[in-house]
């Protein structure tokens, strides 16, 4: 069981490029979550979706935006990348009634 | 809004001992979840343990518990019989129970390292 899968894994951008992280997840959750997390510190919410065709902004969404076309599916889309949003992103699924929240490995962007 | 507190950014512990990192939290919400994620150099965030607020009862997985305290709002997590295999950091998790929306969301901690000495 693959559960939360997240590519690619490292990335290295220039101001201004554009890219999408990719994320998808085989446990048929409709939760789905984009967290970023900054050096010394915890987590923080970018968009979240709470099922297809559904996506919302989280704390930090400028910069970012999301679809959510499939169940399985969430991409995360920067547009015009700064040094400011050099990070490393976490996907995330779970279950509307389980609490417990599925991670994917981590992407690790920096923009240059 | 939900924060979620550790005032330990390292710790450091022998093998076998036993170590304990703090956590506290503020909420005017009277049921929720709290959560222990382990993330190590891997940088693959796991499910420690997880405690729900209406139990009094501990949450307890095999070398770590937890130290639920509802009233301070405290949630310390033990781990027994330290390895090396523990060394992470750790992050404090808070999530609401109220259904919908972003309240599924995590409010994490600022995480604490743990050091594992041999």
């Amino acid at each position: 069981n693959a559960g939360v899968t997240q590519t690619p894994k490292f990335r290295i951008l220039k101001i201004g490029q554009s890219m999408t992280l990719q994320c998808t997840q085989d446990m048929n959750h409709n939760y789905m979550y984009w967290y970023r997390q900054d050096p010394g510190m915890g987590l923080k919410l970018i968009y979240y979706s709470v099922g297809a065709g559904i996506t919302d902004k989280g704390e930090v969404p400028n910069g970012y935006n999301v679809s959510r076309s499939t169940t399985e599916d969430f991409p995360l889309r920067l547009e015009l990348a700064a040094p400011s949003q050099t990070s490393v992103y976490f996907c995330a699924s779970s279950y509307e009634e389980n609490t417990e929240a599925f991670f994917g490995q981590g992407t690790r962007l920096t923009v240059v | 809004a939900q924060t979620v507190t550790q005032s330990q950014p390292e710790m450091s512990v022998q093998e076998a001992e036993t170590v304990t990192l703090s956590c506290t939290y503020d909420t005017s919400e009277s049921d929720y979840y709290l959560f222990w994620y382990k993330q190590p150099p891997s940088r693959q965030m796991i499910l420690v343990i997880r405690q729900e607020a209406y139990k009094q009862q501990n949450a307890t997985e095999n070398r770590f518990s937890v130290n639920f305290q509802k009233a301070a709002k405290s949630f310390s997590l033990k781990i027994s019989d330290s390895q090396l295999g523990d060394a992470a950091m750790y992050f404090c998790a808070y999530r609401s129970a109220i259904s919908g929306g972003s309240n599924y969301k995590l409010t994490f901690g600022k995480g604490t390292l743990l050091t594992v000495n041999p």
